[in-house]
């Protein structure tokens, strides 16, 4: 079935780039997304991306998506601590155009 | 324009108990999903519902687990004979459309504990 893999855990220094990485099985996936979630909150979407795009840029949001290696990745230029919080990268497909299969989510803490 | 609503936002239920989550659709949305969060995991799809109808439950456990959308009043998770395995965040999400996959807005979640 689908799957969607990322690491659980990333640190970086406050004004450094983050880059959040994932990977997905579902070779239909039509569209991917990053969502942000702060403690005791929902989910708030980030940003997506088409599949048939490689990149999207959004202010300091930057997301690359590898079609081939079924690999995406988020960066976020000038990581502040507001940025804090557990990204999920999730795809959707058009044969099951209800669902969105998540990742685990990767915990971004930022360090001064 | 409020937000997804969802409450109550935190359910403290005995082993046996029932629970009920609720969830408020944005204003014009007629399209409403639940998902599952267990801890340390990802969410996971549960079920997906139109007005009065029942689209796609293919995520939701075979028994116990029943949802609902009246043509009026929020939509309803029902948790019958709750065990601790239960326990998790359940979130809803709600859409314009059930085409608009990028447009899934999503409540703040129900945190159930199953004591």
């Amino acid at each position: 079935g689908e799957d969607v893999e990322q690491s659980l855990f990333l640190s970086v220094r406050e004004g450094d780039s983050s880059v959040i990485n994932c990977t997905y099985t579902d070779s239909s996936s039509t569209y991917l997304y990053w969502y942000k979630q702060e403690p005791g909150a929902g989910l708030q979407l980030l940003t997506y991306i088409f599949s048939n795009m490689d990149m999207k840029q959004d202010q300091r949001l930057t997301v690359l998506l590898n079609k081939k290696d079924k690999h995406l990745s988020l960066r976020i230029a000038d990581t502040q601590t507001g940025d804090s919080a557990i990204y999920f990268c999730a795809e959707s497909s058009r044969s099951s155009a209800s669902k969105i299969i998540f990742g685990s989510g990767t915990r971004l803490s930022i360090r001064p | 324009n409020a937000g997804v609503m969802q409450n109550p936002r935190h359910l403290v239920r005995r082993r046996g108990q029932e629970a009920r989550l609720r969830c408020s659709p944005m204003k014009g949305h007629s399209h409403v999903y639940w998902y599952r969060q267990l801890p340390e995991e990802g969410l996971k799809f549960m079920v997906y519902l139109q007005k009065e109808n029942i689209i796609d439950e293919s995520g939701m456990p075979k028994e116990r687990f029943s949802a609902e959308f009246p043509k009026e009043g929020p939509s309803i998770l029902r948790i019958q004979q709750v065990v601790r395995g239960d326990s998790a965040a359940y979130f809803c999400a709600s859409s314009l459309t059930g085409t608009s996959l990028y447009e899934q807005y999503f409540g703040p979640g129900t945190r159930l504990t199953v004591t």
